[in-house]
């Protein structure tokens, strides 16, 4: 069963302390790997799509990478406006199904 | 430019009462989806609409209807209402039917069932 488990479930730093977060994946025929934040009573809102192992994207203090089994999300110096729900997603082989990790709640402290 | 438009967003029913989910988009995309996200696991799709005039069940749809009622509007319908439905409801739309498309999202409602 294809599977997407993220890790840790919870992060609390402090104002630039840079950490990352992980999201392991069993998919079959891997199709991209998404990311997206939510913030409390908000929807997700798309980050990054990543579709082969090295690539790597960017935005502001963010970073995702992929390998074949893994993919992270590096956050380099955060500021409490970072502060949110990170989900990690990846399209199941088959229409239409896509698979969403838990989250991991990120929580920065000024 | 208001992207996906959900209402209600919150919204309390008794066991068996019936209500109706609306979701609207302003972006001209082909796709609309339904999810529901619970305490302890992912965002699970209900149902989706690749194109207008086309409905499929996604992972979970029993206790569920929906309607495409247009190329802009998306509707979930709960017939009975079960306090298993107690849940947070999310809208998405995509520009295409692929699935490694990326997804916009509604706000939520808030769905309490007792």
């Amino acid at each position: 069963e294809d599977q997407v488990t993220q890790s840790p479930e919870a992060l609390r730093l402090q104002e630039g302390e840079s950490s990352s977060l992980n999201c392991s994946y069993t998919v079959s025929g891997l199709r991209g790997l998404f990311w997206y934040r939510q913030d409390p009573g908000k929807g997700p809102e798309f980050l990054f799509t990543l579709y082969s192992a090295g690539e790597e994207k960017e935005k502001e203090r963010l970073k995702a990478t992929l390998t074949k089994k893994e993919s992270f999300l590096h956050i380099t110096a955060p500021k409490p406006e970072d502060s949110a729900t990170y989900l990690c997603a990846a399209p199941q082989r088959g229409y239409q199904k896509v698979t969403f990790g838990i989250g991991t709640k990120l929580q920065v402290i000024p | 430019n208001a992207g996906v438009t959900q209402t209600p967003k919150f919204q309390v029913l008794k066991t068996g009462q019936s209500m109706t989910l609306q979701c609207a988009q302003d972006m001209n995309h082909n796709s609309m989806y339904w999810y529901r996200q619970d305490p302890g696991m992912g965002l699970r799709l209900i149902y989706y609409s690749a194109s207008e005039g086309t409905t499929d069940k996604g992972e979970v749809p029993n206790g569920y209807n929906v309607s495409r009622l247009n190329k802009r509007e998306f509707s979930l319908r709960l017939e009975s209402a079960a306090p298993s439905q107690t849940s947070v409801y999310f809208c998405a739309s995509s520009f295409s039917r692929e699935v490694n498309e990326k997804l916009f999202f509604g706000s939520g409602t808030q769905l309490s069932v007792l």
